[in-house]
């Protein structure tokens, strides 16, 4: 199973925008998969908040906000999710999802985004 | 409106049996894939495995920590996705979550049942 790695933590003020990257291993290139971002605020179960692949082919969740997009730095071969405006409310923990494979699944370890 | 309701949970002892059930409604069941993430405490998300729709043949798949001890099937016409774990480990100690599959996104969460596993 491919290992996704996710910075454990990052912080930003309200206002500001939040870039959270979700970086593959060498061997999976990014610009091949639907990056998935999931949202979980302490003792909820996680929300749903969008995929990126391109720009042409994205989408968001139900009710997600627009401030919330996705992007690729091929060059890094890392998923991106930017928060921009940021919240109070944006204090969660995020997990970014790719399926290598139509058989199976992987998150990310997670990273914690404290609003300062 | 969509929910999910686990049940099932609670406290085992190792190498016993346990079966997670998950109650949809508020869309049409026989549609979705359906799949099973876990959460250790104070761990991050692991998924489980899911079961594609009658649809697509209603085959399963597993990650490979659970395989062989997991299985994961589904009633439609009673709108419930089942876990049924045996020889469970320590390690097996989360909370597990039903979902919604759509387009492999995992779209709706229930709101987790407890499994520990301790003598």
């Amino acid at each position: 199973q491919p290992v996704l790695t996710q910075p454990p933590s990052s912080s930003a003020s309200p206002g500001e925008s939040a870039r959270l990257t979700c970086t593959l291993p060498s061997d999976i290139n990014v610009g091949s998969y639907n990056i998935y971002w999931y949202q979980q605020k302490p003792g909820s179960p996680p929300r749903y908040l969008l995929y990126y692949y391109s720009d042409s082919d994205k989408g968001q969740g139900s009710g997600v906000p627009s401030r919330f997009s996705g992007s690729k730095d091929a060059s890094a071969n890392t998923g991106i999710l930017l928060i921009s405006g940021l919240q109070s409310e944006d204090e969660a923990d995020y997990y970014c999802m790719i399926w290598p494979s139509n058989a199976s699944g992987v998150f990310g370890g997670g990273t914690k985004l404290t609003v300062l | 409106e969509v929910q999910l309701v686990e049940s099932g949970g609670g406290l085992v002892q190792p190498g016993r049996s346990l079966r997670l059930s998950c109650t949809a409604s508020g869309f049409t069941f026989g549609d979705y894939a359906m799949s099973w993430v876990r959460q250790a405490p104070g761990k991050g998300l692991e998924w489980v495995g899911f079961i594609r729709s009658k649809a697509y043949g209603g085959t399963t798949e597993y990650a490979a920590s659970v395989k062989g001890r997991f299985t994961i099937s589904r009633d439609d016409s009673k709108s419930i996705a089942y876990l049924q774990m045996n020889s469970l480990k320590t390690e097996d100690t989360a909370v597990y979550y039903c979902t919604r599959s759509n387009w492999n996104a995992f779209d709706y969460w229930g709101q987790g049942t407890l499994v520990t596993v301790s003598s």
